[in-house]
């Protein structure tokens, strides 16, 4: 079982609709949850961190936390056109608190 | 606010030749990690430097070095290049793992 499990997608979304992504983890002790948008030849920019259970929004993106089930979402609502590119999920373990284990991440298409 | 930089951002080197590269981080952040990233292996963590030691260190040969000097500026070195560490080797720094990591632009790596 890899440590960050993401659906590679493509996952193509029609414009305004709403991009749900999902990502699991196996280190139980994990305490920060990270998401990373990359555009294609560019590197990764942080647009998500959560720490808590539950939902936190931030504009047109909400993370959602779900340390029973060890999982952790990214939804898009309103998706345009800009918000094709892969999205990676990103979990410090609990033993190497400054490392980051990266997920295959989620290639997401925005259809006009 | 400065973001981090990467120096320089292409290099094309021969097998058996060494690079290195070289990252400042954004200014006040002790952390510096170094990452590559491939499009079969995806985001790989390579080593985590703080306050010039280094605290955390990924499954890579001894071929991959990195250190990190007073005022936080990171270099990593790859000695007798395969063609194999062709790649985008990536610098993050971060103020605490709460506050997320940011990533350099990048150097993208040919060995020919």
């Amino acid at each position: 079982q890899k440590e960050v499990e993401q659906n590679s997608g493509p996952l193509s979304v029609p414009e305004g609709a709403i991009a749900s992504l999902n990502c699991t983890y196996s280190d139980r002790g994990s305490q920060s949850f990270f998401w990373y948008r990359q555009y294609s030849g560019k590197s990764p920019e942080l647009i998500m961190s959560i720490y808590s259970n539950g939902d936190k929004e931030d504009g047109r993106f909400t993370a959602q936390l779900n340390k029973a089930s060890q999982y952790v979402s990214l939804l898009i609502r309103d998706s345009q056109p800009s918000d094709s590119a892969t999205y990676l999920c990103a979990v410090p373990p609990e033993a190497a608190g400054n490392k980051l284990t990266f997920g295959g991440g989620t290639r997401v298409l925005v259809k006009p | 606010k400065a973001g981090v930089t990467q120096t320089p951002r292409y290099l094309i080197k021969t097998r058996g030749q060494q690079v290195t590269l070289s990252c400042s981080p954004i200014s006040g952040h002790r952390s510096v990690s170094w990452y590559q990233q491939t499009p079969g292996q995806g985001l790989q963590f390579l080593f985590e430097y703080f306050s010039e030691t280094q605290r955390n260190k990924g499954n890579f040969p001894g071929r991959f070095s990195g250190r990190q000097f007073s005022n936080s500026r990171s270099e990593m070195n790859v000695s007798t290049l395969e063609l194999g560490d062709s790649a985008l080797y990536l610098c993050a720094s971060s103020a605490g793992q709460v506050y997320g990591y940011t990533f350099g632009s990048g150097t993208r790596l040919t060995v020919v």
